[in-house]
């Protein structure tokens, strides 16, 4: 079955950086794309981007670009999202998700179980 | 930046048919698929492809689209069926930039 674990929860100062990690299992890694959403508190889901695992091209939402680096390790089958310059507005859980199949546009549909990055001073 | 929009909340009775909006311009050309999303849990796809339901999803869920609006349709809407619901598809521009909607909270009671 599909798993997807990511690291734990972390603390950060705001205008430090983040790497979250998401270690796959259950599929072929690199034959799936990999989303990551995040969700601020009480807030909505917000698309950041996604990865090819197989050769590690992304897109990243406009939003986030300049800002945010996803990168793959084919040999732990393990995703990565490193968020910069953070601020307290990046307080969010963020979440990996495995794509439904194998199109570059297929949506999120396995997901991690998220990872709160708490940003505060 | 292209944004889908979904109305903030929709209430209905058990039993009743809710049904849930969402709008985007590129909507005709691309798919739109929808997600519950309980308190605390990650999201869960409940329709893919504009109409599609994955295994394991009760046949009340249903969706459609046409033009620029996709509607998210629970028919015989149930008290465990009360969640915020997110529709996603992506933009137009050829670099599959996903979007999800802002949210609908659908209360049933």
């Amino acid at each position: 079955q599909v798993q997807l674990v990511q690291s734990g929860a972390e603390v950060k100062k705001p205008g430090a950086s983040v790497k979250v990690s998401c270690k796959a299992s259950g599929y072929t890694f690199t034959s799936y794309y990999m989303h990551w959403v995040r969700q601020a508190p009480g807030q909505g889901l917000e698309w950041m981007g996604i990865i090819n695992p197989s050769g590690g091209s992304t897109s990243y939402a406009q939003k986030f670009q300049g800002r945010v680096t996803m990168t793959r390790d084919t040999s732990t089958s393990t995703v990565y999202m490193e968020l910069s310059s953070l601020r307290s507005e990046d307080t969010a859980v963020y979440y990996c998700a495995r794509a439904l199949g194998s199109l570059y546009g297929d949506p999120p549909h396995y997901w991690g179980q998220g990872t709160l990055v708490t940003v505060s001073s | 930046s292209y944004e889908l929009t979904q109305p903030p909340s929709v209430s209905v009775s058990p039993g009743q048919t809710a049904r849930i909006t969402c709008s985007g311009d590129a909507l005709p050309k691309k798919y739109a698929y929808w997600y519950q999303q309980k308190s605390g849990q990650a999201p869960v796809l409940v329709i893919y492809e504009d109409s599609k339901r994955p295994s394991g999803i009760p046949e009340r869920f249903s969706g459609s689209s046409s033009g620029t609006m996709a509607t998210l349709t629970i028919s015989g809407a149930q008290v465990e069926d009360e969640a915020d619901y997110y529709c996603y598809s992506t933009d137009s521009s050829g670099n599959h930039r996903g979007v999800f909607g802002g949210g609908t909270k659908l209360t049933v009671l």
